[in-house]
């Protein structure tokens, strides 16, 4: 069964530090990989994916995240942290059998609360 | 923002009451997705349609019926509920599934009473 870990609840930042959100992954298959950001009383919203290819995909926002194949990684990073950055974020997974295959549905973790302090 | 649009925004039913969430999406997406969003919990994916056809209907209980007249509407209709079905529900819309990222609307707030 695929899954999603998100092992912090909440992640405590100094503004102008760098930020990393951890996401481990277990699937089956290639896992397609996303990261989402929900502000306060508003849905969620796509900063980055990895699908093929670079190990680092770059998003919105100044986020970007590494794929790691052998630690079954896909931590969340920013080199400098904004108080607006201050949101939970969510990584959710895909599992694909042979890319083009069969696919399952978005699988997401429970959310990490990151708080940016000035 | 995003595309998505959800209406009401909040609502407080009461257990024995009836009523529905509209969700609209302006993107020209094929796939469409309810989602349960509660406190301390994953996201839970309820129903999935896929060029109006329902893909995926992840055991919700029948307390929840979907319905989706086209690729662009999505309504989720509610009656008998429970308290513990108080949270947040959430729609989005993707091109399809696989690779592609889903776009979310700002959620309707549910309160049962």
């Amino acid at each position: 069964a695929q899954s999603v870990a998100q092992p912090e609840d909440q992640v405590n930042v100094a503004e102008g530090n760098p930020l990393t959100v951890k996401c481990t992954y277990s699937v089956s298959g290639n896992p397609y990989l996303f990261w989402y950001v929900q502000y306060p009383n508003r849905g969620l919203q796509f900063l980055l994916k990895y699908i093929t290819g670079d190990n680092l995909v770059k998003g919105s926002y100044g986020f970007e995240a590494e794929f790691n194949k052998s630690q079954t990684s896909f931590h969340l990073k920013k080199p400098s942290a904004l108080v607006s950055d201050s949101a939970l974020y969510f990584c959710a997974v895909r599992h694909i059998m042979n890319y083009g295959g069969s696919q399952g549905n978005l699988i997401f973790g429970k959310g990490t609360k990151l708080s940016v302090k000035p | 923002e995003t595309g998505v649009t959800q209406t009401p925004r909040h609502l407080v039913m009461g257990m024995t009451n009836k009523k529905s969430l509209k969700c609209e999406q302006h993107l020209g997406h094929n796939a469409m997705y309810w989602y349960k969003q509660s406190a301390k919990k994953p996201l839970e994916l309820m129903f999935v349609y896929n060029f109006k056809e329902q893909t995926e209907n992840n055991s919700v209980p029948s307390r929840f019926s979907p319905e989706c007249p086209n690729s662009s509407h999505l309504f989720l209709h509610l009656h008998t509920l429970q308290p513990e079905d108080s949270a947040l529900y959430l729609c989005a819309s993707s091109v399809g599934q696989g690779a592609n990222e889903q776009y979310f609307g700002p959620g309707t707030r549910l309160t049962v009473t």
